[in-house]
């Protein structure tokens, strides 16, 4: 079992729709990211957590420490947001690592 | 634009050479990652410096190193290469040296291996 692992693997949602992706990990986390891949292939940070909810326009990302869980919501997704999107832990032993990324397709 | 630049592009090199990535932090991050993607294992850590000393090794080949310079300037030298090298080599900075910290990520260099 991996130890971050993403769901949906694939998603592909209608113009305007509220969208969640999952992100669940086994081990200790000093921090929590969510990352943002374009077609071209660059790479944004979306957002950093270490607990709660941060909110940047339209998206959301909320963290549950005990429950070892966190969330991306975008609502009114768009056809701009077709992405994969990659959640990313830092150990506690300075180490990053990744899930397998969940792949969004908005249709216009 | 992250400010973070990564050069070159992309490289196309033989089985068995050496290659060097280059990766320039953003003005005032200390911390440089490296990162590999590939299409059959996604990203994977590879290592990290904070202000010119190894912080911590992830999934990196002995056949790997890196390095960062007093200008804070790294570099992931890349040798003996394999088919299997071919990916895609992000950097990243952040300000600090342990996470909680924002990664910037550079464009990325796109090694093809033939």
């Amino acid at each position: 079992k991996n130890e971050v692992e993403q769901s949906p693997q694939n998603l592909t949602a209608q113009e305007g729709e509220f969208i969640t992706i999952n992100c669940s990990y086994s081990v200790g986390i000093s921090a929590l990211h969510w990352l943002q891949q374009h077609p071209g292939g660059g790479i944004v940070s979306l957002f950093m957590l270490s607990s709660g909810k941060k909110k940047h326009g339209r998206l959301i990302a909320t963290i549950n420490i005990q429950e070892k869980h966190s969330s991306l919501h975008i609502t009114a997704s768009h056809p701009r947001d077709s992405a994969v999107y990659i959640c990313a832990v830092n150990t506690g032993g300075f180490k990053t690592i990744f899930g397998a990324g969940t792949r969004l397709f908005v249709k216009a | 634009d992250s400010g973070v630049t990564q050069t070159p592009k992309h490289l196309i090199t033989a089985t068995g050479q050496r290659v060097t990535l280059r990766c320039s932090p953003r003005s005032g991050d200390l911390s440089v990652y490296w990162y590999q993607q590939s299409l059959d294992q996604g990203l994977q850590f590879l290592i990290q410096y904070y202000n010119g000393e190894e912080r911590a090794k992830g999934n990196i080949l002995e056949r790997f190193s890196a390095q960062q310079f007093p200008d804070l300037h790294s570099e992931l030298n890349l040798s003996s290469l394999e088919l299997g090298d071919s990916a895609l080599y992000f950097c990243a900075s952040s300000v600090g040296d342990a996470g909680g910290y924002e990664q910037y990520f550079g464009p990325g260099t796109r090694l093809t291996v033939t």
